[in-house]
């Protein structure tokens, strides 16, 4: 099947840093890719989705300045946590969607700010 | 009231068992049904996927969308333990579109 990657798959950093978290579609073109934030024992919430060549589109309640998205090919998405802080703490994961809506996830990426 | 309700669980069954996992929705424009498996710390995994009302079954693991009940099921028989995770549903209205999650069913299989 399709594949996604994202990388790192854990990173801790210290408060006020900015942290790159990168999705690639590694066998398959991605025209959008979607970011998404998991806290522990909740579902995925998405927070913002990533267009090719456009601007992003952000959810209700996502700071785009904070969260900033870079969709520069087809085949990679990163998001950028800017001026992490504790709270920012959480389980991101990004997905695109391949043929008949199948979405594909990347392993998901574990920040802890400290 | 959320979209996608899914009951937490945690839900333990002896090897075997046949294992049966719900969700229920709220928006009737949903068609794109799928059910992704998540291991602790990883990134959800693909499962099965469902277009519209209907089964569908692959090996161990048969999936059923209700529209007009606005249900979903996933089966799984002669569970193992291999099979513990948490387990995902997720719909959507449109191809390509962000999915809408349940908050994920937490499965333990036990020898």
């Amino acid at each position: 099947g399709a594949v996604v990657s994202q990388h790192p798959s854990r990173v801790i950093c210290k408060s006020g840093t900015s942290v790159k978290i990168e999705c690639r579609s590694l066998d398959f073109q991605a025209t959008t890719m979607f970011w998404y934030r998991q806290f522990p024992k909740q579902s995925l919430m998405l927070m913002a989705t990533s267009n090719e060549g456009s601007k992003a589109t952000y959810e209700q309640g996502v700071e785009k300045d904070k969260f900033l998205i870079n969709h520069a090919s087809l085949t990679l998405s990163t998001l950028t946590v800017t001026s992490a802080h504790p709270e920012d703490s959480s389980f991101y994961i990004c997905s695109a969607p391949h043929q008949n809506t199948e979405a594909f996830f990347g392993q998901g990426t574990r920040l802890t700010v400290v | 009231q959320k979209e996608v309700e899914q009951d937490p669980g945690p839900l333990s069954v002896p090897e075997g068992a046949i294992v049966s996992l719900n969700c229920t929705y709220s928006n009737s424009a949903f068609q794109y049904f799928m059910w992704y498996r998540q291991y602790s710390r990883k990134g959800p995994e693909l499962l099965m996927y469902t277009y519209s009302s209907g089964n569908k079954e692959d090996g161990r693991f048969t999936a059923q969308v209700d529209k007009s009940s606005k249900y979903i099921s996933l089966f799984i028989r002669d569970s193992q333990p291999s099979d513990s995770a948490t387990y995902l549903c997720a719909m959507s209205a449109y191809y390509g579109y962000a999915l809408n999650f349940g908050k994920g069913t937490s499965l333990l299989v036990t020898p």
